[in-house]
Protein backbone atom coordinates (compact mmCIF):
# COMPACT_ATOMS: atom_id res chain seq x y z
CA UNK A 1 0.00 0.00 0.00
CA UNK A 2 1.20 3.39 -0.46
CA UNK A 3 2.39 5.58 1.66
CA UNK A 4 2.93 9.47 1.59
CA UNK A 5 4.92 12.35 3.64
CA UNK A 6 4.87 15.89 3.25
CA UNK A 7 6.56 18.69 5.27
CA UNK A 8 4.26 19.65 7.91
CA UNK A 9 4.45 23.45 7.49
CA UNK A 10 6.08 25.67 6.01
CA UNK A 11 6.18 29.91 5.56
CA UNK A 12 6.70 32.21 2.37
CA UNK A 13 6.37 35.90 1.81
CA UNK A 14 4.43 37.23 -0.88
CA UNK A 15 5.52 36.62 -4.95
CA UNK A 16 7.94 34.30 -3.91
CA UNK A 17 7.96 31.16 -5.97
CA UNK A 18 6.95 27.92 -2.74
CA UNK A 19 7.65 24.52 -3.98
CA UNK A 20 6.15 21.74 -2.01
CA UNK A 21 6.99 18.24 -1.76
CA UNK A 22 5.06 14.75 -1.16
CA UNK A 23 6.81 11.86 -0.95
CA UNK A 24 4.77 8.64 -2.06
CA UNK A 25 5.96 5.23 -2.40
CA UNK A 26 4.18 2.23 -3.93
CA UNK A 27 2.04 3.98 -6.13
CA UNK A 28 0.95 2.14 -9.25
CA UNK A 29 2.58 2.94 -12.54
CA UNK A 30 -0.59 3.89 -14.18
CA UNK A 31 -1.94 6.30 -11.47
CA UNK A 32 -2.60 10.27 -11.64
CA UNK A 33 -1.27 12.49 -8.97
CA UNK A 34 -3.29 15.23 -7.63
CA UNK A 35 -2.94 17.90 -5.06
CA UNK A 36 -5.75 19.71 -3.27
CA UNK A 37 -5.73 22.99 -1.52
CA UNK A 38 -8.11 23.00 2.01
CA UNK A 39 -9.15 26.45 3.97
CA UNK A 40 -10.34 25.99 7.44
CA UNK A 41 -13.75 24.40 7.56
CA UNK A 42 -14.08 24.09 3.67
CA UNK A 43 -13.71 20.74 1.31
CA UNK A 44 -10.78 20.06 -0.20
CA UNK A 45 -10.13 21.62 -3.37
CA UNK A 46 -8.88 20.57 -6.49
CA UNK A 47 -5.32 22.25 -8.12
CA UNK A 48 -3.82 20.16 -10.23
CA UNK A 49 -3.49 16.83 -11.40
CA UNK A 50 -0.20 14.50 -13.13
CA UNK A 51 0.98 11.56 -14.31
CA UNK A 52 4.36 12.48 -14.81
CA UNK A 53 7.49 14.61 -16.35
CA UNK A 54 5.64 18.18 -15.40
CA UNK A 55 1.86 19.60 -15.49
CA UNK A 56 1.35 23.12 -15.50
CA UNK A 57 -2.37 25.04 -15.31
CA UNK A 58 -3.28 28.44 -14.67
CA UNK A 59 -2.46 28.60 -10.69
CA UNK A 60 0.06 25.80 -10.41
CA UNK A 61 2.82 23.37 -12.11
CA UNK A 62 3.47 20.09 -11.21
CA UNK A 63 6.83 17.91 -11.43
CA UNK A 64 6.88 14.20 -11.29
CA UNK A 65 10.09 12.51 -11.86
CA UNK A 66 10.23 9.55 -13.40
CA UNK A 67 10.47 7.27 -10.39
CA UNK A 68 7.28 8.68 -9.39
CA UNK A 69 8.66 7.96 -6.07
CA UNK A 70 7.70 11.83 -5.21
CA UNK A 71 6.23 15.08 -6.67
CA UNK A 72 6.73 18.76 -6.48
CA UNK A 73 3.42 21.43 -6.37
CA UNK A 74 4.77 24.66 -7.28
CA UNK A 75 3.17 27.85 -6.69
CA UNK A 76 4.67 30.70 -8.44
CA UNK A 77 4.32 33.86 -7.07
CA UNK A 78 1.96 33.10 -3.89
CA UNK A 79 -0.15 35.68 -2.45
CA UNK A 80 -1.85 36.44 1.83
CA UNK A 81 -4.90 34.46 -0.52
CA UNK A 82 -3.18 30.96 -0.41
CA UNK A 83 -2.52 30.87 3.03
CA UNK A 84 -3.69 27.35 3.42
CA UNK A 85 -3.49 23.20 4.22
CA UNK A 86 -2.36 21.64 0.88
CA UNK A 87 -2.33 17.83 0.69
CA UNK A 88 -1.52 15.25 -2.18
CA UNK A 89 -3.64 12.53 -3.11
CA UNK A 90 -2.43 8.96 -4.60
CA UNK A 91 -4.44 5.70 -4.67
CA UNK A 92 -3.55 3.12 -2.50
CA UNK A 93 -4.75 -0.14 -3.42
CA UNK A 94 -7.34 -1.16 -5.83
CA UNK A 95 -10.34 1.54 -4.90
CA UNK A 96 -8.42 3.30 -2.12
CA UNK A 97 -7.29 6.90 -2.21
CA UNK A 98 -5.43 8.28 0.53
CA UNK A 99 -4.34 11.54 0.87
CA UNK A 100 -0.65 12.71 2.26
CA UNK A 101 -0.08 14.30 5.84
CA UNK A 102 -0.82 17.99 4.54
CA UNK A 103 1.63 20.53 4.57
CA UNK A 104 0.40 24.15 5.93
CA UNK A 105 1.69 26.86 3.88
CA UNK A 106 1.67 30.42 5.46
CA UNK A 107 1.90 33.28 3.26
CA UNK A 108 3.60 36.23 4.93
CA UNK A 109 3.32 40.12 3.79
CA UNK B 1 -24.07 23.73 -12.37
CA UNK B 2 -24.96 22.89 -8.62
CA UNK B 3 -21.23 21.27 -7.29
CA UNK B 4 -21.56 18.52 -4.76
CA UNK B 5 -24.10 19.26 -1.83
CA UNK B 6 -23.50 17.56 1.56
CA UNK B 7 -26.26 17.85 4.09
CA UNK B 8 -27.02 18.88 7.02
CA UNK B 9 -24.12 21.39 7.24
CA UNK B 10 -23.52 20.98 11.35
CA UNK B 11 -25.13 18.35 13.54
CA UNK B 12 -24.96 17.53 16.97
CA UNK B 13 -25.40 14.11 18.27
CA UNK B 14 -24.94 12.07 21.67
CA UNK B 15 -22.32 9.21 22.31
CA UNK B 16 -24.69 5.88 21.20
CA UNK B 17 -26.78 7.50 18.71
CA UNK B 18 -27.24 6.84 14.96
CA UNK B 19 -26.68 9.66 12.35
CA UNK B 20 -27.18 9.60 8.45
CA UNK B 21 -25.71 12.15 6.72
CA UNK B 22 -26.32 13.27 3.19
CA UNK B 23 -24.60 13.55 -0.28
CA UNK B 24 -25.43 14.75 -3.99
CA UNK B 25 -22.77 14.38 -6.27
CA UNK B 26 -22.47 16.97 -9.29
CA UNK B 27 -24.82 16.03 -12.31
CA UNK B 28 -23.49 13.28 -14.04
CA UNK B 29 -21.05 12.15 -11.29
CA UNK B 30 -21.19 8.37 -11.20
CA UNK B 31 -18.86 7.78 -8.06
CA UNK B 32 -18.94 9.07 -4.68
CA UNK B 33 -16.53 8.60 -1.61
CA UNK B 34 -16.46 9.33 1.70
CA UNK B 35 -13.55 10.90 4.46
CA UNK B 36 -13.65 11.44 7.70
CA UNK B 37 -11.57 14.65 8.77
CA UNK B 38 -10.62 14.53 12.33
CA UNK B 39 -9.67 18.95 13.63
CA UNK B 40 -5.92 19.11 12.53
CA UNK B 41 -5.28 16.36 10.64
CA UNK B 42 -5.83 15.00 6.86
CA UNK B 43 -9.11 13.38 5.33
CA UNK B 44 -9.30 9.67 6.02
CA UNK B 45 -11.04 7.42 3.68
CA UNK B 46 -14.05 5.76 4.45
CA UNK B 47 -16.00 4.11 1.63
CA UNK B 48 -16.23 4.72 -2.15
CA UNK B 49 -19.07 3.80 -4.24
CA UNK B 50 -19.68 3.66 -7.81
CA UNK B 51 -22.72 2.75 -9.88
CA UNK B 52 -24.48 1.97 -6.71
CA UNK B 53 -21.83 -0.51 -5.48
CA UNK B 54 -19.36 -0.39 -3.13
CA UNK B 55 -16.05 -0.49 -4.21
CA UNK B 56 -13.63 0.49 -1.71
CA UNK B 57 -13.49 0.49 1.87
CA UNK B 58 -11.06 2.60 4.61
CA UNK B 59 -10.11 1.07 8.12
CA UNK B 60 -13.20 2.36 10.28
CA UNK B 61 -14.85 -0.09 11.89
CA UNK B 62 -18.49 -1.85 11.16
CA UNK B 63 -20.27 0.86 12.69
CA UNK B 64 -19.87 3.20 9.16
CA UNK B 65 -22.21 1.82 6.55
CA UNK B 66 -22.93 3.69 3.15
CA UNK B 67 -25.10 3.30 0.08
CA UNK B 68 -25.45 5.12 -3.41
CA UNK B 69 -28.92 5.06 -5.06
CA UNK B 70 -30.05 5.04 -8.30
CA UNK B 71 -29.43 8.94 -9.03
CA UNK B 72 -26.25 8.58 -7.75
CA UNK B 73 -27.11 10.06 -4.56
CA UNK B 74 -25.58 8.76 -1.26
CA UNK B 75 -25.87 8.40 2.39
CA UNK B 76 -23.40 7.66 5.00
CA UNK B 77 -24.82 6.31 8.30
CA UNK B 78 -22.54 5.69 11.20
CA UNK B 79 -24.60 3.58 14.55
CA UNK B 80 -23.37 3.92 18.33
CA UNK B 81 -21.92 6.94 17.86
CA UNK B 82 -18.39 7.72 20.14
CA UNK B 83 -17.02 10.97 21.12
CA UNK B 84 -13.92 9.77 18.44
CA UNK B 85 -16.21 10.17 15.69
CA UNK B 86 -16.65 14.05 16.04
CA UNK B 87 -15.23 15.13 12.62
CA UNK B 88 -15.85 16.74 9.00
CA UNK B 89 -17.05 14.39 7.25
CA UNK B 90 -16.58 15.11 3.71
CA UNK B 91 -18.27 13.53 0.47
CA UNK B 92 -16.38 13.79 -2.68
CA UNK B 93 -17.89 12.62 -6.41
CA UNK B 94 -16.22 11.90 -9.39
CA UNK B 95 -16.55 10.93 -12.74
CA UNK B 96 -15.66 7.51 -12.34
CA UNK B 97 -13.09 6.39 -9.71
CA UNK B 98 -10.17 9.84 -7.90
CA UNK B 99 -8.33 8.98 -11.27
CA UNK B 100 -10.34 12.04 -12.56
CA UNK B 101 -9.74 13.82 -9.51
CA UNK B 102 -12.13 14.61 -6.48
CA UNK B 103 -14.61 17.85 -6.61
CA UNK B 104 -15.84 17.97 -2.51
CA UNK B 105 -18.65 19.05 -0.82
CA UNK B 106 -17.97 21.46 1.88
CA UNK B 107 -18.74 19.01 4.83
CA UNK B 108 -21.11 17.53 7.74
CA UNK B 109 -19.61 19.12 10.75
CA UNK B 110 -20.31 16.05 13.57
CA UNK B 111 -19.77 16.63 17.15
CA UNK B 112 -20.52 14.30 19.40
CA UNK B 113 -21.23 15.13 22.98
Amino acid sequence: LAKTTQPISMDSYEGQEVNITCSHNNIATNDYITWYQQFPSQGPRFIIQGYKTKVTNEVASLFIPADRKSSTLSLPRVSLSDTAVYYCLVRSGTYKYIFGTGTRLKVLA
Amino acid sequence: DAGVTQSPTHLIKTRGQHVTLRCSPISGHKSVSWYQQVLGQGPQFIFQYYEKEERGRGNFPDRFSARQFPNYSSELNVNALLLGDSALYLCASSLRTAIYGYTFGSGTRLTVV
